[in-house]
Order: C-alpha cells, then sequence, then structure tokens
C-alpha cells in the first residue's frame, strides 16, 4: 500500500527557531511536494522537487527551504520560524500516471 | 481569472440527494484532472481520476468539458458519510510539474 509518512502530526515551535519538516515516501517516486493549506486559501505550494537534488519554488516560497538527498526524502526547513508560518504542512508524492498521494499533515504552531 | 476556480459551499443536502459540483480551469493546455476528498483536519485523498470520456465509480461520475474547460463530479443517493470537502486538481502539462488545487467545495448531507 501507498505511503508518504510526515515525521510530526503536530509541532509547536519558538519565533525564530530552524524547523525541518521531513517526508518519506516508499512508492519510488521522482515528484515530491510541501504544501501548506490555512482557512479560506486552499492549498499552496511552497516548493516541489522532480528529482534527487533538484527543486524548483512554488508558489510561496519565501521563509523557507527543501532538501532532497535522496529520492524517497523530502525536507522542508523554516529558516527562521515566523507567526504566519503556523499552518498546516502537508508533503505528497506523485505517481506517473499524476495522481499524488498525501501524508497525514503536519500541524504547526509557532509561538 | 485564477487557475482553478471552485464554489467553495457549503452545499447542505438531505441524505438520499444528488449534488453536482463544477471546478473551472484556465489553463487550456491542462493535461490530467482529479476530483480529491479531504475530511475535516485529514489529508486529501484521492476519490477519483477525470478522464475525457467521463468515468463512474459506484455512485460518483466525474465528467470532463474541455470546451468549457471545467470539471463536475455528480454525487448520486448521497450519505452521511459523504460530508467533507472536496478538490478540484489540474495538472497543467506533463509530469515533473506541480498539481494545482482548487480550495474546495464543501459538501454537508443531514439525515
Amino acid at each position: 500500500d501507498v505511503k508518504v509518512t510526515q515525521s510530526s502530526r503536530y509541532l509547536v515551535k519558538r519565533t525564530g527557531e530552524k524547523v525541518f519538516l521531513e517526508c518519506v515516501q516508499d512508492m519510488d517516486h521522482e515528484n515530491m511536494f510541501w504544501y501548506r493549506q490555512d482557512p479560506g486559501l486552499g492549498l499552496r505550494l511552497i516548493y516541489f522537487s522532480y528529482d534527487v537534488k533538484m527543486k524548483e519554488k512554488g508558489d510561496i516560497p519565501e521563509g523557507y527551504s527543501v532538501s532532497r538527498e535522496k529520492k524517497e526524502r523530502f525536507s522542508l526547513i523554516l529558516e527562521s520560524a515566523s507567526t504566519n508560518q503556523t499552518s498546516m504542512y502537508l508533503c505528497a508524492s506523485r505517481s506517473p500516471q499524476g495522481s499524488a498521494f498525501f501524508g497525514q499533515g503536519t500541524r504547526l504552531t509557532v509561538v | 481569472r485564477k487557475e482553478v476556480e471552485q464554489d467553495p459551499g457549503p452545499f447542505n443536502v438531505p441524505e438520499g440527494a444528488t449534488v453536482a459540483f463544477n471546478c473551472t480551469y484556465s489553463n487550456s493546455a491542462s493535461q490530467s484532472f482529479f476530483w480529491y476528498r479531504q475530511d475535516c483536519r485529514k489529508e486529501p485523498k484521492l476519490l477519483m481520476s477525470v478522464y475525457s470520456s467521463g468515468n463512474e465509480d459506484g455512485r460518483f461520475t466525474a465528467q470532463l468539458n474541455r470546451a468549457s474547460q471545467y470539471i463536475s463530479l455528480l454525487i448520486r443517493d448521497s450519505k452521511l458519510s459523504d460530508s467533507a470537502t472536496y478538490l478540484c486538481v489540474v495538472i497543467p502539462n506533463q509530469a515533473g510539474t506541480a498539481l494545482i488545487f482548487g480550495k474546495g467545495t464543501t459538501l454537508s448531507v443531514s439525515s
């Protein structure tokens, strides 16, 4: 069965901290994505990666960076967390046929 | 015009009703289309792909109208368990690009 796993369901971090969100998929997919979801704004793309060490900015990359050192792992980094980065973060992995599978989400609160 | 637009609803229907959602997209070259379902505080899950010829899965029917650039989802004989947010997803072109999400349509089915 398809599996995308995010390292944490809930996180509370302080303003200014460096935050790492990890995502692992077991489907050997080339494409992986990070979205954030906020009420009324829907899912917004932060970054995506179409291969190891390759990355593309999405719609809202400011304040974030990513790392893809291995095919199965895609990490999202908040360089210096701010309160406006409080959100639900969703990682996804995409099959060759196009449909995406999501991790369970990380609800991040920055205080 | 936004890339993918959906009526946010909510659509409030009684059990057994038939309900339909539409989703419009702006990029006429878009290649692939999907409907996802998202329950409250959970990750989106693939409901069904949308094929050019239309497709059906039990009580759910999805259709694509390329000329008018919209996709639709029809739910027949609504169940309480169908209450969720339904997300329209469009892939603009080939593999290696991100999925574009609509903001979702909320359905509430009552007894």
